[in-house]
């Protein structure tokens, strides 16, 4: 079965430090990575994804994450936080019984201190 | 705003009593999915649609859940005898199917449930 685990449950950082938050997936298919994010107070919306082709993929807001086979990871990074990026992030793979919807990891809460 | 959108934004109900919720997909969007969220989780699927066809359910979708998809606009999903254990936010999805592998789903701002 499909399944995600996010090793870091809270993190707290400072403006300008850098991010990097563990995504790691167990998936037999076809490989197809997710990173969402969730504003206080707001949707889930897609920060970015991974299909195929450079394993760095880089999304939204600076944000960047690398996609590392042999280690069935899908870490998120960001060089420099700011406070406008404290909310909570979610790694997702494809699931169900026809990869047609999203597994998601627990989530991670980033806070990020002015 | 064209984005997805969910009614009620926040139910509270007694334990036993009937709730149902709306959710309205984009509207070019074929695609309708119904997550469920506890706190300190992720999201969990609980069942999606294709246009009016509902095509895969989670074994977390238990009897006293229904969801529908009548025209393949607007979906409801309906939780009949609530128990307290169905407190959780309710989130929507949708996306539009062009073949292939899961793609992006845009998400609405959810109904959060609480039964006492």
């Amino acid at each position: 079965a499909q399944s995600v685990s996010q090793h870091n449950h809270h993190v707290i950082l400072s403006e300008a430090a850098s991010l990097e938050l563990g995504c790691n997936y167990s998936y037999g298919g076809t490989v197809n990575l997710f990173w969402y994010v969730q504003y206080p107070g707001q949707h889930l919306q897609l920060l970015l994804k991974y299909f195929s082709g450079d394993p760095l993929v880089k999304g939204i807001k600076g944000f960047e994450a690398e996609f590392i086979k042999s280690k069935f990871s899908f870490n998120l990074r960001k060089p420099s936080v700011q406070w406008s990026d404290t909310a909570e992030y979610f790694c997702a793979v494809p699931g169900g019984n026809y990869g047609q919807n999203f597994v998601f990891g627990p989530g991670t809460r980033l806070s990020v201190l002015p | 705003d064209t984005g997805v959108s969910q009614d009620p934004r926040h139910k509270i109900t007694k334990r036993g009593q009937n709730v149902t919720f709306r959710c309205d997909p984009i509207s070019e969007h074929n695609r309708l999915y119904w997550y469920r969220q506890t706190l300190g989780q992720g999201p969990e699927f609980l069942t999606y649609f294709q246009n009016e066809a509902q095509l895969e359910k989670s074994r977390l979708l238990s009897d006293r859940f229904s969801a529908e998809r009548p025209k393949g606009s607007f979906s409801t999903l309906e939780i009949q005898r609530t128990e307290q254990g169905d407190s959780a936010m309710y989130l929507c999805a949708s996306s539009f199917l062009a073949g292939g592998p899961v793609f992006e789903q845009y998400f609405g701002p959810g109904t959060r449930l609480t039964v006492t």
